[in-house]
């Protein structure tokens, strides 16, 4: 299983674009690159996910560099609302359950 | 998107008991549930992954014993607490896939107080 490291935890305002880094070096030619999100006592929510170059969908974009060593997501114009723990997962098609890392907990300050 | 129902939302219940906890899946049939906990502060566990009509797959140190779970139909699985325990308290996650390399939907959660 590739193993992903982010930061513990970051820091924001409202309005600003946030951008969260995860790196994931031994990822694997046919794993895929997803993001959750978790808000306390309730379960993840699915974001956004992607294999190479980038992603967008109407709440976020992925952005993959050719090597695929690494993924940022990236948060436009956050609001306090955002403020949750966010998980980068590296999806091994062969097996289907999701192992999450520690996650970035995220604070958007007003 | 696809909505998967977890009941109950919260529980308490005295140690010794034993109790349930449901996972639906309203608009798409389940192939495969999983089930994770979630202490205060940490990341979710992946404890087992049940395939519809078929045992569970439990992860190293989950006792297949104390968690049974069953998936009987392709939209309900089930985890049941057996005898629990003060340290069995945890916030369980059920997730459910349709199809292999769709993504994962995640229930609400069922927060486990035992007494």
């Amino acid at each position: 299983l590739a193993k992903t490291t982010q930061p513990i935890s970051m820091d924001s305002y409202e309005g600003q674009e946030v951008n969260i880094t995860c790196s994931h070096n031994n990822i694997a030619t046919n794993d895929y690159i997803t993001w959750y999100q978790q808000f306390p006592s309730q379960g993840p929510r699915f974001i956004i996910q992607g294999y190479k170059t980038k992603v967008t969908n109407e709440v976020a974009s992925l952005f993959i560099p050719a090597d695929r060593k690494s993924s940022t997501l990236s948060l436009p114009r956050v609001s306090l609302s955002d403020t949750a723990v966010y998980y980068c997962l590296v999806v091994d098609t062969g097996r289907r359950a999701l192992t999450f890392g520690s996650g970035t907990r995220l604070q958007v300050q007003p | 998107g696809a909505v998967v129902s977890q009941h109950p939302s919260w529980v308490i219940c005295k140690s010794g008991t034993s109790v349930k906890i449901e996972c639906r899946s309203l608009d798409f049939q389940a192939t495969t549930m999983f089930w994770y906990r979630q202490f205060p502060k940490q990341s979710l566990m992946l404890m087992a992954t049940s395939n519809e009509g078929s045992k569970a797959t439990y992860e190293q140190g989950v006792e297949k014993d104390k968690f049974l779970i069953n998936h009987a139909s392709l939209t309900l699985s089930t985890l049941t607490v057996t005898s629990a325990h003060p340290e069995d308290s945890s916030f369980y996650i059920c997730s459910a896939q349709g199809q292999p390399n769709e993504k994962l939907f995640f229930g609400s959660g069922t927060q486990l107080s035992v007494l």
